[in-house]
């Protein structure tokens, strides 16, 4: 137990749908990442936010849409996502400071079909 | 752009077979570089981190080490539950906390 929470732990979904992805932290962070694992690839890191705000977005396509409500939640909305697209998220929090480190959920496998 | 390349990427190691890994890295400014273990369909589970050249860290048969250019993960006298990929990433001085991995070395401890 990480105390990163990632719901669900698998989704199968089809090109045409839309879900999300959630993520809760008990750990009393105030930054919240969204990171996607594809076989033989590193972590790619794809949002972050810090204090609700959202600071970093790395070139992801508008297809993965993430909201944050408040420093312990993180959701990452999909829509008419591509067979490309199957992969683990990651979900991560950490404390904003100078020394930090950072902790990963269980993850989400999504595939897209 | 901060890069990190380990090596080597699979590794089958006898029960008790002392080994190590090795993380390389390109990082403007090191804040930080972290190990991670990560079990098949889990997500990484935090192990260490260094932050400047000659720090040390030990967690049972693990040891990590760090240099201006590399880490090193040592695994000693490995048991079969040492088995797992492990995750080296740095963070930059100015990267907005973010972590740059590598793929990983996929470690294989057999009985």
């Amino acid at each position: 137990e990480t105390g990163v929470t990632q719901t669900p732990r698998h989704l199968v979904m089809g090109m045409t749908n839309k879900k999300s992805l959630k993520c809760e932290q008990h750990l009393g962070h105030n930054a919240m990442y969204w990171y996607k694992q594809s076989a033989k690839k590193p972590l790619e890191l794809m949002f972050v936010y810090n204090f609700k705000e959202q600071t970093e977005n790395n070139s992801v396509p508008s297809r993965f849409s993430p909201e944050c409500p408040n420093s312990s939640h993180l959701f990452l909305h999909l829509h008419t996502l591509q067979p490309e697209d199957s992969a683990l998220y990651l979900c991560a929090s950490s404390q904003e400071k100078e020394r930090n480190t950072i902790y990963f959920g269980e993850g989400s496998w999504l595939t897209v079909v | 752009e901060d890069q990190v390349t380990q090596s080597p990427e699979a590794l089958r190691l006898q029960e008790g077979e002392s080994s190590s890994l090795n993380c390389s890295y390109t990082v403007s400014g090191l804040r930080g570089l972290f190990w991670y273990r990560q079990d098949p369909g889990k997500g990484p589970e935090f192990l260490f981190t260094l932050y400047s050249a000659g720090e040390e860290k030990e967690k049972e048969r693990l040891k990590a080490t760090l240099t201006k250019k590399e880490s090193f993960l040592h695994i000693t006298a490995p048991k079969p539950e040492d088995s797992a990929t492990y995750l080296c990433a740095v963070q930059a001085v100015d990267g907005n906390n973010r972590l740059a991995f590598g793929k990983g070395n996929q470690v294989v401890v057999i009985p």
